[in-house]
């Protein structure tokens, strides 16, 4: 299994540009998660899904939207990016039942600089 | 609102030592509060987690305590090795969603020789 995997691995944005973040599971869970980490601090949850179609706002949605299309795959977008966007991003996902209940699977994360 | 933080930004051990990182939270209601690694450039790793129902629980070289009576969590590290170098964070479930995890800030436990 490869776990959660997330692409791309960085990237650099020009103020205003667009872009979607993929991540992907392998895994068969049910929840999603996007974080976005910044320096010397944790991680803030920006949005997650409970299941296939179905999306929720976090603490930190504002200037984010996501789609869950696929129980596999959750899509992290930036429509018009800024520079207070400059983050590291996780992907997690976790499983609705069972011994790992409060477990969450990390993706390696998406460095992103917006200029 | 809610939040949860910890007392110490860093924390360096000596190798074969143990560790003790520290968090506060701040709700009370909170059902569960969770231990997670972060390697350097690496995304966070699930350690262990416990129930507000419990005062305690063992992993492997890890010991999780929970006093609620002061809204404190500690995580315990026997003999630390070099590899236990990381960052920790603390997190909770809050009471009104448990779909969510609220981290917080974290601790950088450095080990030497």
């Amino acid at each position: 299994n490869a776990g959660v995997t997330q692409t791309p691995k960085f990237r650099v944005l020009k103020t205003g540009q667009s872009m979607t973040l993929l991540c992907a599971q392998d895994m068969n869970h049910e929840y999603m998660y996007w974080y976005r980490q910044d320096p010397g601090m944790g991680l803030r949850l920006i949005h997650y899904s409970v299941g296939e179609g179905t999306t929720a706002k976090g603490e930190v949605p504002d200037g984010y939207n996501v789609s869950r299309l696929k129980k596999q795959n959750f899509l992290l977008g930036l429509e018009s990016a800024a520079p207070s966007q400059t983050s590291v991003y996780f992907c997690a996902s976790r499983d609705r039942r069972g011994s790992s209940y409060n477990e969450q699977f990390f993706g390696p994360g998406t460095r992103l600089t917006v200029l | 609102g809610e939040s949860v933080g910890l007392h110490l930004p860093t924390l360096s051990v000596q190798e074969g030592d143990n560790s003790i990182i520290n968090c506060a939270y701040s709700n009370s209601a909170s059902d569960y509060f969770i231990w997670y690694k972060q390697e350097s450039g690496k995304g966070p790793q699930f350690i262990i987690d416990i129930r507000s129902n419990m005062d305690k629980r063992q992993g492997q070289r890890v010991t999780v305590l929970l006093n609620k009576t002061v809204k404190h969590l500690s995580l315990q590290i026997a003999a630390t090795q070099p590899g236990d170098s990381a960052v920790y964070f603390c997190a909770e479930i809050p009471p009104l969603n448990t779909d969510k995890l609220i981290f917080g800030t974290g601790t950088r436990l450095q080990v030497f020789p």
